[in-house]
């Protein structure tokens, strides 16, 4: 396994547009989660999946983002009618959770671009 | 509410000088702590999970320590290379999971 990896790396597009990414975590984790990344800041949450169960969307989240990982596997975070302020670098990462000792292992992320 | 708060936001520090930089957290229902490094075009890589009140973890130059009574954590590099330049992220995670990371301390290693 070559650990988590995101599809696209990179993403412009039109204000206005609907947008999806993709994230592939490591094999066996149940937990995936995303984060959203601006210049500056830290990576913040947007959402984690025990499984194929969402079990928190932050508050911060327009209803213009939605997440799903259908089969508890790959995930996608879709945004529709992007505004410029969406652009940002969307992270995307997984970890077994086994107690205390649990680490998130981290895609390479999407860069979103909204012009 | 988790809310994490790291401290500089950037630092620069000549080569060869040790460092270090702080990492705030509510103390309450702390659960565990994590270091991570992320370079430039790359993705965050855990240094340290960190559970227990008084732990110092190490590797290699890199070190930490924790203090869950008071709320705090500090990492320390010793002897700072440039390999070291890059952003050291904080993040707290509570019982169900959740990660929640702090702003980020940029370190710049000068030659």
């Amino acid at each position: 396994d070559t650990g988590v990896s995101q599809d696209p790396r990179h993403k412009i597009t039109k204000r206005g547009q609907n947008v999806t990414f993709r994230c592939d975590p490591i094999s066996e984790h149940n937990r995936l989660y995303w984060y959203r990344q601006t210049l500056g800041q830290g990576p913040e949450f947007l959402t984690y999946f025990q499984n194929e169960a969402q079990l928190e969307k932050s508050r911060l989240l327009s209803d213009r983002f939605s997440a799903e990982r259908p089969k508890g596997s790959f995930s996608t975070l879709e945004i529709q009618r992007t505004e410029q302020g969406d652009s940002a670098m969307y992270l995307c990462a997984s970890s077994l959770a086994q107690g205390v000792d649990t680490e998130a292992f981290f895609g390479q992320g999407t860069r979103l671009t909204v012009v | 509410i988790l809310n994490v708060e790291q401290s500089p936001q950037s630092l620069h520090v000549q080569e060869g000088d040790s460092t270090n930089f702080t990492c705030s957290f509510p103390s309450s229902n702390f659960y565990a702590l994590h270091w991570y490094r992320w370079e430039t075009a790359k993705s965050p890589e855990a240094l340290f999970v960190m559970t227990l009140n008084g732990d110092e973890k190490k590797k290699g130059r890199i070190s930490a320590t924790l203090n869950t009574k008071e709320g705090y954590s500090y990492l320390y590099i010793k002897g700072s290379q440039p390999e070291d330049s890059a952003t050291y992220l904080c993040a707290l995670m509570n019982r169900d999971d959740k990660i929640i990371f702090g702003k980020g301390t940029r370190l710049h290693i000068l030659p």
